[in-house]
């Protein structure tokens, strides 16, 4: 099956500097990738939706400044939280699709980053 | 209202119980729809996808009824090992984003 990796698996920050977090499909070309957040004892939060080579598309409350998205390659998504705050704290989990064409393609999850803003 | 809604739970029962989950959904535009196991502090799992005609995996069966936009997820002869948490999720297709219920805990007791 399809492999997506994130990394790093987990971090601790002070308040204040930027964390990036990749996301990398392995074995296929992910046309589209995803970011979650999670929260503990809560469902997944989409955050944004980001294609090769376009700007991402951000739901609605997400700070586009404060969550930067790149999505350089067919590959790679990066996630980087500037400025992070103790709020930032989460479980943070990317997805991605593109194995096969016509709608509704399978979303594989990376193995997530747990974030912890000190 | 959700877009996807799923039984609160949690859902308690003994190894070898038979158990169904429920989700709806409102958008009647959906065209993929899947259950997820999500693991405490884990990632999301694909468990199986549910199609129009039903489908089985083993003692898993999905159904689905576009017409009452309902999806089901059955359980039989309940593991230790399916305790965990069970995402609805529907898609709209053409690789658009998914939208997730919140989930319904499953625990299976000896």
């Amino acid at each position: 099956g399809a492999v997506v990796s994130q990394h790093p698996s987990r971090v601790i920050c002070k308040s204040g500097t930027s964390v990036k977090i990749e996301c990398r499909s392995l074995d296929f070309q992910a046309t589209t990738m995803f970011w979650y957040r999670q929260f503990p004892k809560q469902s997944l939060m989409l955050m944004a939706t980001s294609n090769e080579g376009s700007k991402a598309t951000y739901e609605q409350g997400v700070e586009k400044d404060k969550f930067l998205i790149n999505h350089a390659s067919l590959t790679l998504s990066t996630l980087t939280v500037t400025s992070a705050h103790p709020e930032d704290s989460s479980f943070y989990i990317c997805s991605a699709t593109g194995l096969a064409g016509g709608p509704g393609e399978t979303q594989y999850f990376g193995p997530g980053t747990r974030l912890l803003v000190l | 209202r959700k877009e996807v809604e799923q039984d609160p739970g949690p859902f308690n029962v003994p190894e070898g119980a038979t158990v169904a989950f429920n989700c709806t959904y409102s958008n009647s535009a959906s065209q993929s729809f899947f259950w997820y196991r999500q693991d405490c502090r884990k990632e999301p799992k694909l468990l199986m996808s549910v199609y129009s005609s039903g489908n089985e995996d083993g003692r898993f069966t999905a159904q689905l009824n576009r017409a009452s936009q309902y999806i089901s997820l059955l359980i039989r002869d309940s593991k230790l090992s399916d305790s965990a948490t069970y995402l609805c999720v529907v898609n709209k297709g053409n690789a658009g984003k998914s939208t997730f219920g919140d989930g319904t805990t499953l625990t299976v007791k000896p």
